[in-house]
């Protein structure tokens, strides 16, 4: 089994939707993290936790939120969909060395 | 603000080459950089993880080294094969250790039987 997963793995929704992507991790890691990535573009930070209690912001944090419901869960939410996150999002966990990615959600916004 | 490029974009050559990916960064006080791998429709691999402090790091055909104080990394592939074909992404990680990583843009390679 994979060590971290991502729920669901293609998405299409449509402009004003709210969407959550979902998180699970089986490393025991505290650090987790949400990135997208545009087409030609590295992966940019959304928002990253360093335990249940502690949550902030990445560099391009409008328009998502977030929650951590357990250390091994980080949800990310859309609340109201725009066709420019259109993107591929990435799940990542870390013990402090070095990141650890789940396979990626692919979202379409119409 | 950290910026980090790769070049080149996108490269294409003969099994059994051997190869250099480069990387670059503007501010030179870096935690670690991470060399990852994306293969299409899956997430990224780690492939190398370089410490500040260290000069390079290998693993199997893969050698990555550092120069911070160039703002330069490199991952050499030796003797390359169809299978290594991806997108190579390089990563820093700023002085906090916080592991907020800034990527780069990725080198596409292609590796032709």
């Amino acid at each position: 089994d994979a060590d971290v997963t991502q729920t669901p793995r293609n998405r299409i929704t449509k402009t004003g939707k709210r969407i959550m992507l979902e998180c699970s991790q089986t490393k025991g890691h505290d650090r987790m993290y949400w990135y997208r990535q545009d087409p030609g573009l590295g992966l940019q930070l959304i928002y990253y936790s360093f335990d249940v209690k502690d949550i902030n912001k990445g560099e391009i944090s409008d328009g998502y939120s977030v929650s951590r419901q357990a250390q091994a869960k980080f949800s990310l939410s859309l609340e109201s969909a725009i066709p420019n996150q259109t993107a591929l999002y990435f799940c990542a966990t870390s013990e402090g060395l070095g990141q650890y990615f789940g396979p990626g959600t692919r979202l379409l916004v119409l | 603000k950290q910026e980090v490029t790769q070049i080149p974009a996108a490269l294409s050559v003969p099994e059994g080459e051997n190869l250099v990916l480069n990387c670059s960064f503007t501010d030179s006080a870096i935690y670690n950089l991470q060399w990852f791998r994306q293969d299409p429709g899956k997430g990224l691999t780690s492939l190398l993880l370089i410490q500040s402090s260290q000069r390079e790091q290998t693993s199997g055909r893969l050698n990555a080294s550092l120069d911070k104080s160039s703002g330069r990394s490199t991952l050499y592939i030796a003797a390359s094969q169809p299978g290594d074909s991806a997108t190579y992404l390089c990563a820093v990680d700023g002085d906090t250790g916080f592991q907020k990583l800034v990527f780069g843009t990725g080198t596409r390679l292609l590796v032709s039987p």
